[in-house]
């Protein structure tokens, strides 16, 4: 049974850069067909996806992001990765990692989710 | 890309049934089959639902079901359970392989 689990600091100041890693175990990153994802959540509002990386290290981002985003993969590390630059406090949220069956498009696999608040 | 479009909340009594409508466009929900739905309780992750429109994970009560027509996804529980009462989210994915999310619905089980 795979698992998920997030990882990283829990307060961000404004201008600078989230880093977050997302730790697989119970199975390998490499197998599978799945994209391996980022969503956030900020509190009391809905779920936004951020992007997702494949095991080749190909990606997708969301286009309001796109241009401070960089999602990798360390399959040697059966991890993969997340930042997020230049973050003001509307990047405030819940982040969770997410396996994403390629297939089919819907997350099947979820981290518990860390928050990250952006303040100074 | 837009957030597809639910309603804030929906509310039914025990044993009753419900349906929650996600609305998006033809480049999202009425492009493609491959919507999803969501169950998150306060606190937790999201919890796969439903996946390809209409299908059910193992695990998931047959009381959950959903469908959809042209930009417009649907899921109904039937018989509404005490448990049920949670935030439901769909998605879908877009044009670019992009993926989107809907607002979310607090269903109230009364």
């Amino acid at each position: 049974q795979v698992q998920l689990q997030e990882s990283g600091p829990g307060l961000v100041k404004p201008s600078q850069t989230l880093s977050l890693t997302c730790s697989v175990s119970g199975g390998s990153i490499i197998v599978g067909n799945y994209y391996w994802s980022w969503i956030r959540q900020p509190a009391g509002k809905g779920l936004e996806w951020i992007g997702h990386i494949y095991r080749s290290g190909s990606t997708n981002y969301s286009p309001s992001l796109t241009s401070r985003v960089t999602i990798s993969i360390d399959t040697s590390k059966n991890q993969f990765s997340l930042r997020l630059t230049s973050v003001t406090a509307a990047d405030t949220a819940v982040f969770y990692c997410a396996a994403m069956r390629i297939e089919t498009g819907a997350f099947e696999i979820w981290g518990r989710g860390t928050m990250v608040i952006v303040s100074s | 890309q837009s957030a597809l479009t639910q309603p804030a909340s929906v509310s039914g009594s025990p044993r009753q049934s419900i349906t929650i409508s996600c609305t998006g466009t033809s480049s999202d929900i009425g492009g493609y089959n491959f919507v999803s739905w969501y169950q998150q309780h306060p606190g937790k992750a999201p919890k796969l639902i439903i996946f390809d429109v209409d299908k059910r994970p193992p695990g998931v009560p047959n009381r959950f079901s959903a469908s959809k027509s042209g930009n417009t996804a649907s899921l109904t529980i039937s018989g509404l359970h005490s448990e049920d009462e949670a935030y439901y989210f769909c998605s879908s994915y877009t044009t670019s392989s992009a993926l989107v999310f809907g607002g979310g619905t607090k269903l109230t089980v009364l």
